[in-house]
């Protein structure tokens, strides 16, 4: 069963464009959430969606930045026009189940994001 | 020793002692806890987990120990190994929500 699959592992963007960071949840789960983090730092949540739907984008800024998880392929955050300040690792996490609001979440391996 | 500065707080330990890495919690709420590991490069990866009616828990080589009175968490790690070396985050989930809330993670060195 694979794990949590984010691609790329490395984006180099220059100022002014744009990044797309894909996830691909473990195999039968259907919640998936994205995290930011800093060097040095924890983790940060920015938003949690279902298929086709956002259900929290609270720790997301509200510009530039945006999520989807669409019914058929991975979920997708997009930056754009990239800034310097937006350089981190981003973390995508899946989860199987809704019912209990206690489900382990499992991580991908990352995609880091540098901005030049 | 530990050391706590600007960056990462940092214990080094030597190969084959037991490791305790500590993290104190935010809310009284929270009645999920996880101990992740973070290589470097790599995302978190699960390695223990404990709700609220538990005081401990173990696993191999690894225990949990949840003091819900101040609110500390901790990790423990049995006979401590080269591999072990990693950041080590614990993450409370507040009941109710989804939202995991790092702590802001311990850097632990093992020494040959």
């Amino acid at each position: 069963n694979a794990g949590v699959m984010q691609n790329p592992r490395h984006l180099v963007r220059r100022r002014g464009q744009e990044a797309r960071l894909r996830c691909s949840p473990m195999k039968g789960h259907s919640h998936v959430y994205w995290y930011r983090q800093l060097p040095e730092e924890g983790l940060k949540f920015m938003v949690y969606l279902q298929k086709e739907n956002i259900i929290d984008e609270s720790g997301m800024p509200k510009e530039r930045f945006s999520a989807e998880f669409p019914k058929e392929g991975p979920s997708i955050l997009r930056i754009q026009q990239v800034v310097r300040g937006d350089s981190a690792a981003y973390f995508c996490a899946s989860s199987p189940d809704r019912v209990r609001s206690t489900d382990t979440q499992y991580f991908g391996p990352g995609t880091r994001l540098t901005v030049l | 020793g530990e050391s706590v500065g600007l960056h990462l707080p940092t214990l080094s330990v030597q190969e084959g002692d037991n490791s305790i890495i500590n993290c104190a919690y935010s809310n009284s709420a929270s009645d999920y806890f996880i101990w992740y590991k973070q290589e470097s490069g790599k995302g978190p990866q699960f390695i223990i987990d404990i709700r609220s009616n538990m005081d401990k828990r173990q696993g191999q080589r690894v225990t949990v120990l949840l003091n819900k009175t101040v609110k500390h968490l901790s990790l423990q790690i049995a006979a401590t190994q080269p591999g072990d070396s990693a950041v080590y985050f614990c993450a409370e989930i507040i009941s109710g929500t989804y939202k995991y809330i790092f702590g802001t993670g311990t850097r632990l060195k093992v020494l040959a």
